[in-house]
C-alpha cells in the first residue's frame, strides 16, 4: 500500500513569490492534514481538510490556504513567501477524521532566499 | 503555560541503559494521546499510542496521568537505532480536533 506521497520534495522560491505544495493521502483516507516544521519551532498544524472542506486551521495568517480535491488529494499554498516560511511542510492523512493516527508524508521543504 | 511541553533534551545513553521520557499537556479536555518517532530529516512516525491503563509495546512503555495531564515513554534496553527525537503528541478540540507536538526529545543511544 503506498503510503502518503508529496511533491515536489524540495522548492527553492524568492520572497513574494506563491508556493504550491501538493499531497495524495493513503487510498481511503479521507482526511488530510498540513504542518509546519520550522526549525527550532517543532511541528505546528496549518490547516485539516475532510471530505473535501476546510475543518479546522491553525494559527497562521491567511496567506496560507489550501484545498482538497475530490480524489482527496490536498495541495498547500502559500503566498507572498517571507523568509521565515523556510520549513518542511508535512502532509498527514488519517483514515477517520476524529480519531486514529495520523500517517505523514516525507514533506516538502521550501526554501525562501 | 505551553499546550504541549516535553523534557528539554538531548538524552545521551548507553546501549541497553533504560531512558524515560516525560510530556505535560495543558488542556484537561484533551482526548486522546501518542508517542511518535522522527529520525533525522524524516517524517514522524507513529511509535505508539497511549492509553488510560498504560500500554506496552516490546521494549516500550507509555503511560498516562490524567489528574496530573502528562505522559510517559519508557523504552527498556536501548538500541543504536532507537536514537531519534521522540515527539509527545496530544488530540483535543472535539469536531474541530487537531493534533499538537511537542518540540520533541532528541535521543542519542551510543555503543
Amino acid at each position: 500500500e503506498a503510503g502518503v506521497t508529496q511533491s515536489p520534495t524540495h522548492l527553492i522560491k524568492t520572497r513574494g513569490q506563491q508556493a504550491t505544495l501538493r499531497c495524495s493521502p493513503i487510498s481511503g483516507h479521507t482526511s488530510v492534514y498540513w504542518y509546519q516544521q520550522a526549525l527550532g519551532l517543532g511541528l505546528q498544524f496549518l490547516l485539516w481538510y475532510d471530505e473535501g472542506e476546510e475543518r479546522n486551521r491553525g494559527n497562521f495568517p491567511p496567506r496560507f490556504s489550501g484545498r482538497q480535491f475530490p480524489n482527496y488529494s490536498s495541495e498547500l499554498n502559500v503566498n507572498a513567501l517571507e523568509l521565515e516560511d523556510s520549513a518542511l511542510y508535512l502532509c498527514a492523512s488519517s483514515g477517520l477524521p476524529l480519531s486514529g493516527p495520523q500517517h505523514f508524508g516525507d514533506g516538502t521543504r521550501l526554501s525562501i532566499l | 503555560r505551553k499546550e504541549v511541553e516535553q523534557d528539554p533534551g538531548p538524552f545521551n545513553v548507553p546501549e541497553g541503559a533504560t531512558v524515560a521520557f516525560n510530556c505535560t499537556y495543558s488542556n484537561s479536555a484533551s482526548q486522546s494521546f501518542f508517542w511518535y518517532r522522527q529520525d533525522c530529516r524524516k517524517e514522524p512516525k507513529l511509535l505508539m499510542s497511549v492509553y488510560s491503563s498504560g500500554n506496552e509495546d516490546g521494549r516500550f512503555t507509555a503511560q498516562l496521568n490524567r489528574a496530573s495531564q502528562y505522559i510517559s515513554l519508557l523504552i527498556r534496553d536501548s538500541k543504536l537505532s532507537d536514537s531519534a527525537t521522540y515527539l509527545c503528541v496530544v488530540k483535543s478540540g472535539g469536531s474541530n480536533y487537531k493534533l499538537t507536538f511537542g518540540k520533541g526529545t532528541l535521543l542519542t543511544v551510543n555503543p
